[in-house]
């Protein structure tokens, strides 16, 4: 099974930007989508988006969209989350989780499910 | 896209059965038969513990189960264990591969 391993903690600027990456270990991205998910402290856990790598198109939550961007290189396996102009409350854990797609040569059928998860990044805005 | 609704916390003694309830909309929880369970522990990643409603990954034991009625999903845990204790939060997809997470539930073995 893939494993996500993740950049490490970020301190930034309110203002400023941060970009967090997600690289698959022992496996491609190929048959994966990523999502991005945050947690502040407390809280439950906040989708922010994902993308599937061998399709490329990303998707966004509402609240996230024109602040989050989600890209993936699929040379190197790694799936990146840029969320721009920070402010004190994005303050989080940031994880990523990936979603499996079985694909045969004409179709992907997509597992709806995150089953695997990165073990976070934290991301301090101050 | 609102967050689903958990109750805040649930208890139980070892051995007693627990249910979490989950509750969203009919454009989420209610449309699809997608919703997920996960645990987390204090300073770790959330883990899969239920999947479409009701499907188990391996190695999750048998005594978690799921199930959904209308805009609301369930995580039964019978015979509760001291190692049950951690928050659990559920995820329903909500369409053009977005999704919606739960305000989650922090479960106490008595």
């Amino acid at each position: 099974q893939v494993q996500l391993v993740q950049s490490g903690a970020e301190v930034k600027k309110p203002g400023s930007s941060v970009k967090v990456s997600c690289k698959a270990s022992g496996g491609t991205l190929n048959n994966h989508a990523v999502n991005w998910v945050r947690q502040t402290p407390g809280q439950g856990p906040e989708w922010l988006g994902g993308i599937i790598p061998i399709f490329g198109a990303a998707t966004y939550a509402q609240k996230f969209q024109g602040r989050v961007t989600i890209t993936a290189d699929k040379s190197t396996s790694t799936a990146y989350m840029e969320l721009n102009s920070l402010r004190s409350e994005d303050t989080a854990i940031y994880y990523c989780a990936s979603v499996t797609l079985d694909c045969t040569t004409t179709s992907c059928y997509y597992f709806y499910y995150m089953d695997v998860w990165g073990m976070g990044t934290t991301v301090t805005v101050s | 896209q609102s967050a689903l609704t958990q109750p805040r916390s649930v208890s139980g003694s070892p051995g007693q059965s627990v249910t979490i309830s989950c509750t969203g909309t009919s454009s989420d929880v209610g449309d699809y038969n997608y919703v997920s369970w996960h645990q987390q522990n204090p300073g770790k990643a959330p883990k899969l513990m239920i999947y479409d409603v009701s499907k188990r990954p391996s190695g999750v034991p048998d005594r978690f189960s799921g199930s959904k009625s209308g805009n609301t999903a369930s995580l039964t845990i019978s015979g509760l264990q001291a190692e049950d204790e951690a928050d659990y939060y559920c995820c329903s997809y909500a369409g053009d591969y977005t999704y919606v997470f739960g305000t989650g539930t922090k479960v106490t073995v008595l």
